[in-house]
C-alpha cells in the first residue's frame, strides 16, 4: 500500500525556534511538492521538487523557510525562525512521471506556533 | 495569479444530485483537477479533465469548457460520506487551487 508520509503529525513549538518537517514520496515517484493549508489562503504551493531539484520556489519565504531533497526517498521543509503566522498545516505530495500532476497527498503536519 | 473561483459551501440532501461549480483563468491553462478533502485528512484526488466534456467515474463526473474557463463537479446519490470540502485546481506551470467548497449532505 504506497503512500506519502510525513513526520511528524503534530508539532507546538514558541516563536524563534526552528521547524522541520519531513516527507518521504511514494517510491518512484519524482516529483514532490510542499503545500501550506489553512483557513484563510486554501492550499498553497511553497516548493516544487523533480528528480531531486528545486523547480519552484517562488511561495515560499525565502528569509526563513527552506525545503530540499537530500536524496530520493526524503524531502524536507525547514522553518528557521519560526512565526505564529507560520501556523497551519503543511502536507506534501508526490506524482511520477506519467501524471505527475496527478498528486499523492501525505497525512500532513499541523503546526502550531505560539 | 490564477484566479480559482468556486463557491464557499452548499448543502444537499442524502440521494440528491448536486453540482459544484468552478470557474479559473484560461490564460496559460493546460487542464483541471478536482480533489476531495474530509475534514482533518489530506486532499485525495478525484479526477482530471484536459480536454472539453464531461469525464464520468461511478457516482461523480467532472466537466470542463476551456473556452468559458468553467468546469463543474457532478455527484450523484449522495451520500452521507460525500460530506467534504471539494478542490478545484487549475493546471498552469504548476497547480493553483481554488479555496474549496464546503459541501453538507444531510438525511
Amino acid at each position: 500500500d504506497a503512500r506519502v508520509t510525513q513526520t511528524p503529525r503534530h508539532k507546538v513549538t514558541e516563536m524563534g525556534q526552528e521547524v522541520t518537517m519531513r516527507c518521504q514520496p511514494i517510491l518512484g515517484h519524482n516529483t514532490v511538492f510542499w503545500y501550506r493549508q489553512t483557513m484563510m489562503q486554501g492550499l498553497e504551493l511553497l516548493a516544487y521538487f523533480r528528480n531531486r531539484a528545486p523547480l519552484d520556489d517562488s511561495g515560499m519565504p525565502k528569509d526563513r523557510f527552506s525545503a530540499e531533497m537530500p536524496d530520493a526517498t526524503l524531502a524536507t521543509l525547514k522553518i528557521q525562525p519560526s512565526e505564529p503566522r507560520d501556523s497551519a498545516v503543511y502536507f506534501c505530495a508526490s506524482g511520477g512521471d506519467r501524471a505527475a500532476y496527478e498528486q499523492y497527498f501525505g497525512p500532513g503536519t499541523r503546526l502550531t506556533v505560539t | 495569479g490564477q484566479n480559482i473561483d468556486q463557491p464557499t459551501e452548499m448543502t444537499a440532501t442524502e440521494g440528491a444530485i448536486v453540482q459544484i461549480n468552478c470557474t479559473y483563468q484560461t490564460s496559460g491553462f493546460n487542464g483541471l483537477f478536482w480533489y476531495q478533502q474530509h475534514a482533518g485528512e489530506a486532499p485525495t484526488f478525484l479526477s482530471y479533465n484536459v480536454l472539453d466534456g464531461l469525464e464520468e467515474k461511478g457516482r461523480f463526473s467532472s466537466f470542463l469548457s476551456r473556452s468559458k474557463g468553467y468546469s463543474y463537479l457532478l455527484l450523484k446519490e449522495l451520500q452521507m460520506k460525500d460530506s467534504a470540502s471539494y478542490l478545484c485546481a487549475g493546471l498552469y506551470s504548476t497547480l493553483t487551487f481554488g479555496k474549496g467548497t464546503m459541501l453538507l449532505v444531510s438525511p
